[in-house]
């Protein structure tokens, strides 16, 4: 299957510092990318869908202010989590969406565990 | 009301036997695609099976079968042969629509502990 990279694995942080994580799609390019957090012991829950070249479209709840994306290529979408709080705490899994010749599936980057002290 | 629903919190099984993990889900869409995911400790979401809402025959994929029932809106997960490996959560997921903006819904999912 393809291949989705996340950067860093893991990050801890102060609180009111910014944390960024980069989702990249390392064999095929991606126009859409999609990020999810995950608390302990739930389900991913879908933060925001990136389209590239175009402003992120988020779901309802999502502060768009606090959690920047950014979709500068077919291979790259970043999320910033600004002026970071415990709360934010969590899980943040991103996917790509793959839809080359007759495919349309979505993998799913190896996450990165955000802890905001 | 939930997109998916995955009833077992928690499910045990006996290596090499088979387990069925539940999934139902709701939509009015008639073109959506289901998927199971196993996130094991690490973290990782590994894909496992896809059904199309059009498919005719359910999906396999090695051990993994989907047990698709249309019209009672369930998507069954079957694995047989249970390995250790197999120890995980397993999400059930649904896609609705075949073209433009698609977005998968997760169920809270199963967590499942292989025996020896």
């Amino acid at each position: 299957g393809a291949v989705v990279s996340q950067h860093p694995s893991w990050v801890i942080c102060k609180s009111g510092t910014s944390v960024k994580i980069e989702c990249r799609s390392l064999d095929f390019q991606a126009t859409t990318m999609f990020w999810y957090r995950q608390f302990p012991k739930q389900s991913l829950m879908l933060m925001a869908t990136s389209n590239e070249g175009s402003k992120a479209t988020y779901e309802q709840g999502v502060e768009k202010d606090k959690f920047l994306i950014n979709h500068a290529s077919l291979t790259l979408s970043t999320l910033t989590v600004t002026s970071a709080h415990p709360e934010d705490s969590s899980f943040y899994i991103c996917s790509a969406r793959d839809v080359r010749g007759t495919r349309d599936e979505q993998y799913f980057g190896p996450g990165t565990r955000l802890t905001v002290t | 009301a939930q997109k998916i629903t995955q009833t077992q919190p928690g499910m045990f099984v006996q290596e090499k036997e088979a387990v069925t993990l539940d999934c139902t889900y709701d939509t009015s869409d008639p073109s959506y695609g289901l998927f199971w995911y196993k996130q094991p400790s690490s973290g990782e979401m590994i894909f496992l099976i896809y059904q199309g809402s059009y498919d005719q025959q359910n999906a396999t994929e090695g051990r993994y079968s989907l047990n698709f029932q249309k019209a009672r809106k369930s998507a069954n997960l079957v694995i047989s042969a249970s390995q250790l490996g197999d120890s995980a959560m397993y999400f059930c997921a649904m896609r609705e629509g075949l073209e433009g903006y698609q977005k998968v819904t997760f169920g809270i999912g199963t967590k499942l502990q292989v025996i020896p």
